[in-house]
Order: structure tokens, then C-alpha cells, then sequence
């Protein structure tokens, strides 16, 4: 049974700078793709990032391009997202969320989530 | 950029009523359309993905249906269970990006 689990969300203040994990099970880790995606308090759902299974590519989206940096370590079965330059804008909960697999691109499986707030 | 908008943005119904449920893509997306379930406080859940396919453990009573830029989501006999919002997410001009609706509400009437 596939398992993703987040940490590492918590206040911070405009402008710095958090690392957010995500520890996955169940599953080949190093075989699949993984996403971040996020929902701002009481809004939609919003896909942020994307790791290619073996780190050979990644996509954002336009408004974390040059802040947000995906990566993923196959050998301790993480993803990471280092989010610099942080905005108000960021707030959200963040979802780490698995590719379903080659071809087939929708989201599988999400984990449960890590809130960010940036506040002043 | 693909636009999805999903309507109504709320939807009233009775238990044991059919639910219909519309997501429209501003282009064509093919059949790279798939549903997510979304209760309060919890993460989103895949329910159909190909616009009509089933995920692993859904209820036969969730169907999917369309393509191109009109999309269907039908619950056919609400249970308890069902009321949550509901996601459509377009992952046809993947890479680079995707869209998600804006969600529609399903709530008790």
C-alpha cells in the first residue's frame, strides 16, 4: 500500500525559506515520478512541481519558477521541496503526490498534506 | 493555458438521488480528463482517470463520461459518503503543466 508522508511546513516569515519532505512506502520509489501539489486555505487545488522518477527533469509552474526546487533521494525513498523567496501568495497546505506511471499522467496516490503559512 | 471550469459550483441533493456533475475544457483535452474526491480535512482521492475508467476501490455508482471538452462526472444513488467537493484535472498538455477545476460542491439537500 502506497504511503507518502509530508513534514516540514510551518510559519515563516516573507521572503524565507522552508524544506518540505516527503518519505514514501509501498511502492518502487526510484520507478516513479512524483509531484507537489497545493491548495491554498478554503480555495482549489493547484499543481506546483514535478521530479522525474530518476531526477532527470523537472516542471513548475510559472509562479515558483526560480524560487521552488524540486529533488528526490531514491536511496532514503524522499522527496524534497526547497522553497526560497517565499510570498504571502504560498500559504497553502502541500501535497506530495505520486505519477500514476509512464504514459498514464494523472496523480495516484497523495499524502495527507503539510500546511505552510507565510506570514509577517 | 487550459481553462477547466466546473459547474454548478454547487450542487444540492437528496441521498439516494443522482447526482450529474460538469467539467468543460476551454480546449480539446481528449480523454486525459480525470475526478478527484475531496472531503474536509482530508486529501484529495483519485475516482476516475481516461475520462470514464475507474480507479482501484470505487464504487460502481461513480461513472465518467466525455471527451474532447465536455466532461461528465454521475453519482448515481448519493450515499452519505458522497457529500464532498469534487475535482476535475486535465493532464493532457502534460509536460509541462495541468489544470484543475475550481471544484464543485456536492452537498445535502
Amino acid at each position: 500500500q502506497v504511503q507518502l508522508v509530508e513534514s516540514g511546513g510551518g510559519v515563516v516569515q516573507p521572503g524565507g525559506s522552508l524544506r518540505l519532505s516527503c518519505a514514501a512506502s509501498g511502492y518502487s520509489f526510484s520507478g516513479q515520478g512524483l509531484h507537489w501539489v497545493r491548495q491554498a486555505p478554503g480555495k482549489g487545488l493547484e499543481w506546483v512541481a514535478f521530479i522525474h522518477y530518476d531526477g532527470s527533469n523537472q516542471y513548475q509552474v510559472d509562479s515558483v519558477k526560480g524560487r521552488f526546487t524540486v529533488s528526490k533521494d531514491n536511496s532514503k525513498n524522499t522527496l524534497y521541496l526547497q522553497m526560497n523567496s517565499l510570498r504571502v501568495e504560498d500559504t497553502a497546505v502541500y501535497y506530495c503526490v505520486k505519477h500514476f506511471g509512464t504514459g498514464q499522467n494523472w496523480f495516484d496516490s497523495w499524502g495527507q498534506g503539510t500546511l505552510v503559512i507565510v506570514s509577517s | 493555458d487550459i481553462v477547466m471550469t466546473q459547474s454548478p459550483a454547487t450542487l444540492s441533493v437528496s441521498p439516494g438521488e443522482r447526482a450529474t456533475l460538469s467539467c468543460r475544457a476551454s480546449q480539446s483535452v481528449n480523454s486525459n480528463l480525470a475526478w478527484y474526491q475531496q472531503k474536509p480535512g482530508q486529501a484529495p482521492r483519485l475516482l476516475i482517470y481516461g475520462a470514464s475508467t475507474r480507479a482501484t476501490g470505487v464504487p460502481a455508482r461513480f461513472s465518467g463520461s466525455g471527451s474532447g471538452t465536455e466532461f461528465t462526472l454521475t453519482i448515481s444513488s448519493l450515499q452519505s459518503e458522497d457529500f464532498a467537493i469534487y475535482y476535475c484535472l486535465q493532464y493532457n498538455n502534460w509536460p509541462p503543466g495541468y489544470t484543475f477545476g475550481q471544484g464543485t460542491k456536492l452537498e445535502i439537500k
